[in-house]
């Protein structure tokens, strides 16, 4: 089945710095990704949905300057998070549509993100 | 607004059979999926409904009533794994999907 490779799966870092998450399709074009936090036990709250080669569309409240989202190709989507902070510390799950007007969904791995 | 509930926590036994409820109300509706999600983990998909009536596949159905805006996963011959949280998700008209804040299942044995 359709596959959907995050990386890192885990990642710790000090307060100020940058950190980039990759999401790739491994064997579909996914022309719409998803990303996704997750707080613990929270439901996934959509972050931004990434769209190839635009500008990814943000969700109400998530800082686009923070959260910088590249969609270069229609395998591969980044999220960088930018001068992070302790209260970025979170589960970061990216998500890649299959197919047009059915929405189904191929989920990354996650990243746990802890920044010290 | 869009809103989706489900139940916060559920508990059941070991070889038991629970049912987890999710109702909607959407602006427009695309279909109504089942997820998986161990803690600590990703989602995985579970079902897809987009049509009234039962899907079955294997333990687990999944019922879809779209007049009552109401589907309940139904999870038979309960084992320890499945142990999980469980998110109803329904596509809006716009085909992006609404989350559910999920169900926590606790298996006893």
């Amino acid at each position: 089945g359709a596959v959907v490779s995050q990386h890192p799966s885990r990642v710790i870092c000090k307060s100020g710095t940058s950190v980039k998450i990759e999401c790739r399709s491994l064997d579909f074009q996914a022309t719409t990704m998803f990303w996704y936090r997750q707080f613990p036990k929270q439901s996934l709250m959509l972050m931004a949905t990434s769209n190839e080669g635009s500008k990814a569309t943000y969700e109400q409240g998530v800082e686009k300057d923070k959260f910088l989202i590249n969609h270069a190709s229609l395998t591969l989507s980044t999220l960088t998070v930018t001068s992070a902070h302790p209260e970025d510390s979170s589960f970061y799950i990216c998500s890649a549509r299959d197919g047009y007007g059915v929405v189904t969904l191929h989920f990354g791995n996650g990243t746990r993100l802890t920044v010290t | 607004g869009q809103n989706i509930d489900q139940p916060t926590e559920m508990t059941a036994t070991e070889g038991a059979i629970v049912q987890i409820n999710c109702t909607y109300q959407t602006s427009g509706f695309n279909g109504l999926f089942w997820y998986q999600q161990h803690a600590g983990e990703a989602p995985t998909f579970l079902s897809y409904n987009v049509l009234d009536g039962l899907e079955e596949k294997g333990r687990f159905s999944s019922f879809l009533s779209r007049s009552k805006g109401y589907s309940y996963l139904l999870l038979k011959e309960l084992q320890m794994k499945d142990s999980a949280s469980y998110l109803c998700a329904v596509t809006d008209s716009n085909y992006q999907l609404i989350w559910g804040a999920g169900t926590k299942l606790i298996i006893k044995p």
